[in-house]
């Protein structure tokens, strides 16, 4: 069965503290993308990535950076950490070419205090 | 600017209640769409996308959407609800880009199934 991995489940971290949120796909998929839910907001999406070592912001990129050093590995970081950066957050993959719809990981609620 | 909306944030039905959930989106060019289903403490998964051709399209559990592009609408239906369909779904529109597509998501509706 594909997967998309996420690392954490649920994170608890101090503000100010840089934090890192890991992500892995075993589908051989050239897109990742890093999103988040909030009630009654939807998904946003934060950083998305259609090849290694390459990124592009999505709509609210502010607060926040990734990494893609490799194909199945796509990393957000919050270099420093703010409450308003309390949410769940999700990763997703999909091929490249048509679009067949994306592959969720299962998400990590992050809290920040 | 492209959006999505939905149209109920919280959608109450019985069991076998039949179920439409309202999406429209604001763009002019190609789009593809979908929807996603998220069951509670469950990853999104897909439900059901459109790319061309007939415009009514089934997915998986019964559900079906119709793409109505008069009215830029991809509503999403099912005749008869169960409790399990309890969840939350999400439309999404892909827009053609230049560069690369985007992908835009809708907020969301809850939607409870009463036994």
């Amino acid at each position: 069965d594909v997967k998309v991995t996420q690392s954490s489940r649920y994170l608890v971290k101090r503000t100010g503290e840089k934090v890192f949120l890991e992500c892995v796909q075993d589908m051989d998929h050239e897109n990742m993308f890093w999103y988040r839910q909030d009630p009654g907001l939807g998904l946003r999406l934060i950083y998305f990535s259609y090849d290694v070592k390459m990124k592009e912001k999505g709509d609210i990129p502010e607060g926040y950076s990734v990494s893609r050093e490799k194909k199945e590995r796509f990393s957000l970081i919050l270099e420093s950490a703010s409450t308003n950066q309390t949410s769940m957050y999700l990763c997703a993959s999909s091929p490249s070419g048509q679009l067949y719809g994306y592959t969720f990981g299962s998400g990590t609620r992050l809290t920040v205090v | 600017a492209q959006s999505v909306s939905q149209h109920n944030h919280h959608v109450i039905l019985s069991e076998a209640a039949s179920l439409e959930l309202g999406c429209n989106y604001s763009y002019g060019g190609t789009v593809n769409l979908f929807w996603y289903v998220q069951y509670p403490g469950q990853h999104l998964q897909l439900l059901l996308k459109y790319f061309s051709g007939d415009p009514l399209v089934k997915g998986i559990k019964g559900f079906e959407a119709e793409f109505i592009k008069s009215k830029f609408s991809f509503n999403l239906r099912k005749p008869s609800v169960q409790w399990s369909d309890t969840a939350e779904y999400f439309c999404a529109v892909n827009i053609k880009g230049t560069s690369y597509d985007k992908v835009i998501f809708g907020p969301g509706t809850s939607l409870s199934v009463i036994p």
